[in-house]
């Protein structure tokens, strides 16, 4: 069963305007959550996290939202640019056991910024 | 800066092979992972390392072992090839914080 789920695989938006990035999760023990870059033939790259404790944590251009009694996340990126053109992995982790060590991924969005 | 290397971006192998990818992190981390990353799977845990000489299995391990003799270094070992193990493998390092730091990644084809 897949713990982390990213329902859209593609997302095109045009540049300067808003892309927001959803994921899911299903296992209520999960409580950091990650977002995660990645560029062709290059390793991910961590972009932002947002522990359980909070709802809203923002970095320049991005911010991502936690809806806990949804267990919903969302990643907004503001304004896009093309640079942004990437695959973008949502994970999250337990602080508990080897819960503590491991991130679960969701299958990742692509997303693509029009000029 | 983290900095974790892996020892070949591309690698063509022939099935029945033996494959060792390898893996080094700089900044003393306790642990240490590898995935495969194929294209709709997203990134899939092979194993990990918590310590030196220890080791869990992830989600896929069949047809995979590692290495963990050094604390900077761990090896992902492919006993005997096959075309079915032609992916991306990646392999990351955790310290104390939640973040995982991943290497640049090797594409392995397995012909």
């Amino acid at each position: 069963d897949q713990q982390v789920k990213q329902n859209s695989p593609s997302l095109s938006v045009q540049e300067g305007r808003i892309s927001i990035l959803n994921c899911d999760y299903t296992n209520s023990m999960f409580d950091y959550f990650l977002w995660y870059k990645k560029y062709p033939a290059e390793g991910p790259t961590f972009l932002i996290s947002i522990s359980s404790i909070k709802d809203k944590n923002e970095d320049g251009r991005f911010t991502v939202f936690l809806n806990k009694s949804a267990k919903h996340l969302s990643l907004h990126i503001v304004p896009s640019q093309p640079g942004d053109s990437a695959v973008y992995f949502c994970a999250a982790s337990g602080s508990f056991g080897a819960g503590s060590y491991q991130l679960t991924f969701g299958k990742g969005t692509k997303l693509s910024v029009i000029p | 800066d983290v900095k974790v290397t892996q020892s070949s971006r591309y690698l063509v192998k022939r099935t029945g092979e033996k494959v060792f990818l390898e893996c080094v992190q700089d900044m003393d981390h306790e642990n240490m992972f590898w995935y495969r990353q194929d294209p709709g799977l997203g990134l899939r845990l092979i194993y990990f390392s918590y310590d030196v000489k220890m080791k869990e299995k992830g989600d896929i391990p069949e047809g995979y072992s590692v290495s963990r003799e050094k604390k900077e270094r761990f090896s992902l070992i492919l006993e005997s090839a096959s075309t079915n193990q032609t992916s991306m493998y990646l392999c990351a390092s955790k310290g104390d914080r939640y973040e995982q730091y991943f290497g640049p990644g090797t594409r392995l084809t397995v012909t």
